[in-house]
């Protein structure tokens, strides 16, 4: 079966700092990796999407940035953080059948983030 | 006009009745629908998918799509106090699969 995994689970990291989350997936070959961001009260924002190696499609500009440097490893970096990335990050996978209707996404355990 | 729109909540009903949850969506090609659960501090999980008109059950849920109407909505039969969660509809296009969300509505069984 497939599973999905991210860390840290929780960070609390000053403003200015870097950031670094990373995310796994076992079980499959070459699947879609998404990183969403959640703030308090509010939706999932899809932040960069990739469907293989090296390929990252960025959704919303902002200081963040993603990368891909294995099939299965999706990694959320920053150079400096600001309060506003503050947040609930998901990484989540679905397989890569292309266009077929019910490409199901499934979410990681998520990570917390508090810039301070 | 938000991409895809539910009623934030939250909506309360007594434990046993029937929760009905909506969701309409603006991209008229939008072809897959899905229903997260998702409890407090912790990651969605997908409850249901429904890709065609109609009904779609699975236990004590239903999904109901109506693309014309650009609607769809879930139904919880028989709700217990461990369906308190937030409820999350997800809509993507024909192609690709990028999902996007809507803010989610809260729900809270009372027993």
């Amino acid at each position: 079966s497939q599973t999905i995994h991210q860390w840290p689970a929780t960070l609390v990291q000053p403003v200015g700092s870097p950031l670094s989350l990373e995310c796994t997936v076992e079980g499959t070959s070459n699947p879609n990796l998404y990183w969403y961001r959640q703030a308090a009260g509010r939706g999932l924002q899809l932040l960069f999407y990739s469907v293989g190696i090296g390929q990252i499609s960025s959704e919303v500009p902002q200081n963040l940035s993603a990368s891909r440097p294995q099939d299965r490893q999706f990694i959320l970096s920053s150079k400096k953080l600001l309060l506003s990335d503050s947040g609930f990050y998901l990484c989540a996978w679905s397989r890569s059948l292309g266009f077929i209707s019910g490409n199901t996404i499934y979410f990681g355990e998520g990570s917390w983030l508090t810039v301070v | 006009q938000k991409e895809v729109e539910q009623n934030s909540g939250p909506l309360s009903v007594p434990e046993g009745a029937i929760a009905s949850l909506n969701c309409t969506y603006s991209d008229r090609v939008s072809q897959s629908f899905f229903w997260y659960r998702q409890y407090s501090g912790k990651s969605p999980e997908l409850i249901m998918s429904i890709y065609s008109n109609g009904d779609k059950e699975d236990g004590r849920f239903t999904a109901q799509l109506n693309k014309a109407s650009q609607y769809v909505s879930l139904l919880i039969r028989d709700s217990q106090p461990s369906d308190s969660a937030t409820y999350l509809c997800a809509v993507s296009r024909e192609y690709g699969n990028k999902l996007v969300f809507g803010a989610g509505t809260i729900l809270r069984v009372k027993s």
